[in-house]
């Protein structure tokens, strides 16, 4: 069976501070990942996603991360948050056999950027 | 192109009424998916359908069923409400590895 687990439920950062949150998954398979952010009352938009590709994986809005099958993590990093940043972030996880394509969320890290 | 629309985006019920939650996407997507979303609990999978003409429960499929009406359309139905089911509802469809997700519907069950 495949889970997500994220570090920490909310997160506060500075304006301009490092942005670090924190995902690791188990997987018996090789596994795609992905983290989708959330703004409040909105669906969720896809931020990056790992394919089994290039390991460090650049996304939208200035965002990274970085695929270590020997750590299982898939943590989402960016150098410089904005205030535009807060929101909610989740990370998942997919079997790259399983049909259906279906994911499985992390329990979902909220962001706060204080100015 | 609208992407996925969900209707309603909000509904108050009361224990023991019926409704469905409708899920359109404009993208020709095979696959689409249900979920539910609960605070400190990220996202869980209900139902999906994983092409026009099948369906498969997720992780919390009781108390719902749901109908594959074409490839456009897949429908979420509460056949008897109750307080647990009171949750933000998104329909997600599937293009290769991401999903697209709706802007939701938020349920109240009283």
């Amino acid at each position: 069976a495949q889970s997500v687990t994220q570090l920490g439920s909310h997160v506060s950062v500075s304006e301009g501070a490092l942005v670090l949150l924190r995902c690791n998954y188990s997987s018996s398979v090789p596994p795609y990942l992905f983290w989708y952010v959330q703004y409040p009352n909105q669906g969720l938009q896809l931020l990056l996603k790992y394919t089994s590709a290039a390991t460090l994986v650049k996304g939208i809005n200035g965002f990274e991360a970085e695929f270590k099958k020997s750590e299982t993590s898939f943590h989402l990093t960016k150098p410089s948050a904005h205030m535009s940043d807060a929101a909610e972030y989740f990370c998942a996880v997919r079997n790259v056999y399983t049909q259906g394509g279906k994911l499985i969320f992390g329990q979902g890290t909220e962001l706060s950027v204080k100015p | 192109n609208a992407g996925v629309t969900q209707t309603p985006k909000f509904q108050v019920l009361k224990t023991g009424q019926s409704m469905t939650l409708q899920c359109a996407q404009d993208m020709n997507h095979n696959s689409m998916y249900w979920y539910r979303q609960d605070p400190g609990m990220g996202l869980r999978l209900i139902y999906y359908s994983a092409s026009e003409g099948t369906t498969d429960k997720g992780e919390v499929p009781n108390g719902y069923n749901v109908s594959r009406l074409n490839k456009r359309e897949f429908s979420l139905r509460l056949e008897s409400a109750a307080p647990s089911q009171t949750s933000v509802y998104f329909c997600a469809s599937l293009n290769s590895y991401e999903q697209y997700f709706g802007p939701g519907t938020r349920l109240t069950v009283t």
